[in-house]
C-alpha cells in the first residue's frame, strides 16, 4: 500500500528563519512521482514540484528546495529566509505510475511571524 | 494553459436536497478527472476516478450510489451529492489529468466548498 507522512503537523517559525518540511513516504512501485503542493487559506492548491523517482537530483527554485533521498524514502521541502506570505498549508503527496492517483501526507501546517 | 475551473465555489444546501459541482478543463481535454474531498483541518483524500464515457471508479468506503460521477465529456466531469447531510459537508476539489503529457500531469480546480444544514 502506499503512504505519505508528515510528522510535522504545524511548525512555526520567525520571519527570515529557514525551515524544513520533512515527508516521508511507502511504495512498492519502482516508477512513482513525487509532489508538494501549498494550500493557502483560500484553499486553492498551488503545485510547487514534481520529482519522478528515477530522478534523485535535489532542486532549488528561488526560495524553495527539495531534498530527494531514495535511500530513505524521503522527499523533504525547505525554504530558505521564511516570509510571512509562505504561512500555508504544505502537502506532499505521492502518484503511481499506473493510476496517476494522488496519495497526500496529512499536511504541515505553517506558519511565518513577522 | 491547463486550467481547471469548478461550479461552484461554494454552495449551501438544505439537509436531503441534492448537490452537483462541476469541473472543466478550459483549455485542453481531459479522459481521466479525480474527485477529493477535503474535511476541515484534514488532507485530501481521493473519493473517485472519473473516466470519460465509462463508470468512474470509487475508492473503497466512497458510496458510490450517494456521489454519483458522470463523465460525458472529455472537458467536463460531475460530482452529485445526493441526499446530503451535515456530515457531507466538505471541500470537494477536482483534478484533470493533461492527456497527451506523463502520467503525473495533473492539474487541480479551485475547489467547492459544500455546507449542508
Amino acid at each position: 500500500a502506499q503512504k505519505v507522512t508528515q510528522a510535522q503537523t504545524e511548525i512555526s517559525v520567525v520571519e527570515k528563519e529557514d525551515v524544513t518540511l520533512d515527508c516521508v513516504y511507502e511504495t512498492r512501485d519502482t516508477t512513482y512521482y513525487l509532489f508538494w503542493y501549498k494550500q493557502p487559506p483560500s484553499g486553492e492548491l498551488v503545485f510547487l514540484i514534481r520529482r519522478n523517482s528515477f530522478d534523485e537530483q535535489n532542486e532549488i527554485s528561488g526560495r524553495y528546495s527539495w531534498n530527494f533521498q531514495k535511500s530513505t524514502s524521503s522527499f523533504n521541502f525547505t525554504i530558505t529566509a521564511s516570509q510571512v506570505v509562505d504561512s500555508a498549508v504544505y502537502f506532499c503527496a505521492l502518484s503511481s505510475s499506473n493510476t496517476g492517483k494522488l496519495i497526500f501526507g496529512q499536511g504541515t501546517t505553517l506558519q511565518v511571524k513577522p | 494553459g491547463a486550467v481547471v475551473s469548478q461550479h461552484p465555489s461554494w454552495v449551501i444546501c438544505k439537509s436531503g436536497t441534492s448537490v452537483k459541482i462541476e469541473c472543466r478543463s478550459l483549455d485542453f481535454q481531459a479522459t481521466t478527472m479525480f474527485w477529493y474531498r477535503q474535511f476541515p483541518k484534514q488532507s485530501l483524500m481521493l473519493m473517485a476516478t472519473s473516466n470519460e464515457g465509462s463508470k468512474a471508479t470509487y475508492e473503497q468506503g466512497v458510496e458510490k450510489d450517494k456521489f454519483l460521477i458522470n463523465h460525458a465529456s472529455l472537458t467536463l466531469s460531475t460530482l452529485t451529492v445526493t441526499s446530503a447531510h451535515p456530515e457531507d459537508s466538505s471541500f470537494y476539489i477536482c483534478s484533470a489529468r493533461y492527456p497527451r503529457g506523463r502520467i503525473d500531469e495533473q492539474y487541480f480546480g479551485p475547489g467547492t466548498r459544500l455546507t449542508v444544514t
